[in-house]
């Protein structure tokens, strides 16, 4: 079945930096674009970034630019997200999100695979 | 960039009441939206996708309609399960792939 399981999530302070894991499996990773989808508390879905099946585009919404970055490494089944210079409005559940089955589209929705999310707290 | 915006942003109702949200785009997206439902503490689930096509495993009591800047979510017959948050999302134009904001289904 598939799995799309995160971590490296927690408390961390303002300017500091963290980097979130998501381990996939079930499905042809390295084959689909992959997505983070954060939800501040309390707070509705924003979308964060998007990469290629093959790792050569990435895309991101203008708040992060710069400072948090998506990666994969096909070989291990594994997507991140670096995060640096974090704010407080980084405080979020971040979701890692597949939504394509391979086409070539970063975004088709024909597949639905979600993480549990990982809680990163950004406070001093 | 596109913005999503949904209304309304709470609706009340009671099981087997029909619930209808919107979902408008502030340029054409044609039919390339999508609608989830979340829980608390769960990660969204996708109901609709392309505007009107339900997703694997999703009941025929919901379905949705629309294209370019209007869009609708119907549940036909509330149940217990569908009190929720509803989002839509774009995929026409990119990036972001924004979503809306969320209407809220409680309990009246």
């Amino acid at each position: 079945q598939v799995q799309l399981e995160e971590s490296g999530g927690g408390v961390v302070q303002p300017g500091r930096s963290l980097r979130l894991s998501c381990a996939a499996s079930g499905f042809t990773f390295s084959s689909r674009a992959m997505h983070w989808v954060r939800q501040a508390p309390g707070k509705g879905l924003e979308w964060v970034a998007v990469i290629s099946y093959d790792g050569s585009n990435k895309y991101y919404t203008d708040s992060v630019k710069g400072r948090l970055t998506i990666s994969r490494d096909n070989s291990k089944n594994t997507l991140y997200l670096q995060m640096n210079s974090l704010r407080a409005e980084d405080t979020a559940v971040y979701y890692c999100y597949c939504g394509s089955t391979g086409s070539g589209y970063y975004l088709e929705w024909g597949v639905d695979y979600w993480g549990q999310g990982t809680l990163v707290t950004v406070s001093s | 960039e596109i913005v999503l915006t949904q209304s309304p942003a709470t609706l009340s109702l009671s099981p087997g009441e029909r619930a209808t949200l919107s979902c408008r785009a502030s340029q054409s997206v044609s039919s390339y939206l999508a609608w989830y439902q979340q829980k608390p503490g769960q990660a969204p689930r996708l109901l609709i996708y392309d505007a009107s096509n339900r997703a694997t495993g999703i009941p025929a009591r919901f379905s949705g309609s629309g294209s370019g800047t209007d869009f609708t979510l119907t549940i036909s017959s509330l149940e217990p399960e569908d009190f929720a948050v509803y989002y839509c999302q774009q995929r026409s134009s990119w990036p972001p792939f924004n979503f809306g904001p969320g209407t809220k289904v409680d309990i009246k």
